[in-house]
């Protein structure tokens, strides 16, 4: 299965930008990376996702590294309603989407 | 548009009998995607229908099944229900393939196992 590793729990102010990082190291070329968030009593909900370079949405942006192994999710100003569980998931072709663990994000008022 | 819809909300069985839980996706959506979502496991993919035929199938005994109708509707089933299989079962729907497209979650059917 195509893993991604992501720190189990981050915390922020509300307000802040927030920066999720996520290692993907055995990414291949064709491989897309995307992020799902899921607030709580929810179903996931699409972010944004990314092949080569970065992307900006209404939502966040993606900022994925030159060589690919790694990516950041950037909120640029987290509001209460981000807290939620982010998932980077990273897909092979166009094969099914493998969560991970995630990572909780905790905003402080 | 409506988005995707699960029935029923809530269920709670025995061990041993079997469930069907019900999936209606966004009108137009060729892809319907299954997963398990338990608190030790996390989410985990179970399978992707598209176009009424099984694309993708996850780690999962042969007691869980599902089809695919000619409306893009989909089932899952679960036979001879175990403890085990106590856990919110959601659906996703995208217009294309899954790992290409956004997919667009229902708020799940929680199942209970007693």
């Amino acid at each position: 299965d195509a893993k991604t590793t992501q720190p189990n729990s981050m915390e922020s102010n509300e307000e802040e930008p927030v920066h999720l990082p996520c290692n993907h190291s055995t990414i291949s070329g064709t491989d897309y990376i995307h992020w799902y968030r899921q607030l709580p009593s929810q179903g996931p909900e699409y972010v944004i996702h990314g092949l080569t370079s970065n992307v900006n949405n209404r939502m966040a942006s993606l900022a994925i590294a030159e060589d690919r192994k790694s990516s950041t999710l950037i909120l640029h100003r987290a509001t209460l309603r981000d807290a939620a569980v982010y998932y980077c998931i990273r897909t092979q072709g166009a094969q099914k989407l493998v969560f991970g663990q995630g990572t909780r994000l905790t905003i402080n008022p | 548009k409506a988005g995707v819809t699960q029935t029923p909300r809530y269920l709670i069985k025995t061990r041993g009998q079997q469930v069907t839980l019900s999936c209606s996706p966004i009108s137009g959506h060729r892809s319907v995607s299954w997963y398990q979502q338990t608190p030790g496991q996390g989410l985990q993919f179970l399978f992707e229908y598209f176009s009424e035929t099984q694309r993708n199938k996850g780690n999962f005994p042969g007691r869980f099944s599902g089809r695919q109708f000619s409306n893009s509707r989909s089932e899952m089933n679960v036979s001879t229900l175990e403890l085990g299989d106590s856990a919110l079962y959601l659906c996703a729907s995208s217009s294309g393939l899954a790992g290409r497209d956004i997919q667009y979650f229902g708020a799940g059917t929680r199942l209970s196992v007693l």
